[in-house]
């Protein structure tokens, strides 16, 4: 069926590492994405975006990989901070003005 | 600019009972949405509106219902309550609803309890 997932569900780092969180899509005629940080007891907080048409997006220690053959979406980010540690969501839009989210992994950076 | 309010941060109903979830913006925002979240589902779009006067169904919509009077306010209505909807509810809004390009907005949540 159509879904946005994720492949880890808890993803354990040292400081000063980088980081990588994977996300599948299976719909294809999703046509942009989104990567979203929530901390506890907080609503979700933007961090970056990439249209399909887009292989790669960079913003501020983050960048965004869209892999439109497999469907594979990740998020990396660079030289991981304590307070990088969150819940990471992706999102795509499937219909006109609607984001789906995927299930969330959780980013725990160790000092 | 406060950005996106809700209110209450918390919430214990008992089955059967009526309430309110309320959220606001101050941006003038066109597009607002409601979630929920519960474990493990990631969040789940119950309605949304595209402009005042404007609503739509979103992925679980059944048990609440939504008005959007005014651009500012986007109510939710749970109008019997049931322990299903036991959750935390996300309100979110961004200034067009056709570009999702614009940065969606969320605001900080209202835990409810069902029992």
């Amino acid at each position: 069926g159509e879904s946005v997932g994720l492949h880890l569900p808890t993803l354990s780092v040292q400081e000063g590492d980088n980081s990588i969180i994977n996300c599948a899509y299976s719909n294809s005629a999703s046509d942009y994405f989104i990567w979203y940080k929530q901390e506890s007891g907080k609503g979700p907080q933007f961090i970056i975006d990439i249209r399909s048409n887009m292989d790669k997006r960079q913003g501020q220690r983050v960048t965004v990989l869209l892999n439109k053959t497999v469907k594979h979406l990740s998020l990396q980010i660079a030289a991981t901070q304590p307070g990088d540690s969150a819940v990471y969501f992706c999102a795509e839009k499937r219909r006109s003005s609607t984001l789906t989210f995927g299930k969330g992994t959780m980013l725990l950076v160790s000092p | 600019n406060a950005g996106v309010t809700q209110t209450p941060k918390f919430q214990v109903l008992k089955t059967g009972q009526s309430m309110t979830l309320q959220c606001a913006q101050d941006m003038n925002h066109e597009y607002m949405s409601w979630y929920r979240q519960d474990p493990g589902m990631g969040l789940r779009l119950i309605h949304y509106s595209v402009g005042a006067g404007i609503t739509d169904q979103g992925e679980v919509p059944n048990g609440y219902n939504v008005s959007r009077s005014t651009t500012e306010d986007f109510p939710l209505r749970l109008l019997s309550a049931a322990p299903s909807q036991t959750s935390v509810y996300f309100c979110a809004s961004r200034n067009s609803p056709a570009d999702p390009g614009n940065e969606q907005y969320f605001g900080p949540g209202t835990r409810l309890t069902v029992t």
